[in-house]
């Protein structure tokens, strides 16, 4: 079983739709990374929560962490095709430094 | 600098053929990763490097070998791969914190053939 389910796992959609990326566990965290990856690049950091009902803004990006720091959420207001990549939740093994990250969210922005 | 710089971009080898990765980054992170992403899947964890110390090896096969020279950079090299092996190398460092991101590189898009 995966310690971080992203839903959902591909999501097309036109140019200025808004839409949601879930990543839930049964796990609490003290803390936990969005990252984004562009074909052929690495993943880049978005954010980073570590308080429970935390919400982050990144111009049209929203990012909440849940009350009980055990799922976030990714809210991308009028999509733009420039955003279009591989969406990663990810959190910290124990104090080992290993991230370990969802299976992805694919997300294509049609224009 | 707040880059990590990862040569070759791209390699083809032989599966009879040794070859190493490279990587280098002068932020003064103390810690530094290898991880391999298969296509449309999230990075797997090979190694960490912590202080220039081997700390978690994934069991990761033999033919994998990471080396620390120094704590700008970082290798893996490669020998007797197989096809399977293919995929994107990515390397990572990041400060010796947990709340702390990763910084990437663009990865090797390694192919065996």
């Amino acid at each position: 079983t995966q310690l971080l389910e992203q839903s959902p796992q591909f999501l097309s959609i036109q140019e200025g739709e808004n839409l949601t990326v879930y990543c839930n566990s049964s796990s609490v965290f003290s803390s936990l990374q969005w990252y984004r990856q562009e074909p052929g690049e690495g993943p880049v950091l978005l954010v980073t929560v570590v308080t429970g009902g935390e919400v982050k803004k990144l111009k049209r990006l929203t990012f909440q962490f849940g009350d009980a720091r055990k799922d976030s959420s990714l809210h991308i207001t009028a999509a733009q095709p420039g955003d279009t990549g591989l969406y990663l939740c990810a959190v910290f093994s124990g104090n080992t430094g290993k991230l370990i990250f969802g299976q992805g969210t694919t997300l294509q922005v049609k224009p | 600098d707040t880059e990590v710089t990862q040569t070759p971009k791209h390699l083809v080898m032989g599966m009879t053929n040794k070859k190493s990765l490279k990587c280098e980054q002068h932020m003064g992170h103390r810690a530094m990763y290898w991880y391999k992403q298969k296509a449309k899947k999230p990075p797997e964890l090979m190694f960490v490097y912590s202080y220039e110390k081997l700390s978690i090896n994934e069991s990761v096969p033999s033919r994998f070998s990471p080396e620390c020279p120094n704590s700008s950079l970082l290798n893996l090299h490669l020998h007797a791969l197989q096809p399977e092996d293919s995929a994107l190398y990515l390397c990572a460092s990041s400060q010796w914190f947990p709340n702390y991101g990763y910084t990437f590189g663009s990865g090797t898009r390694l192919t065996v053939v």
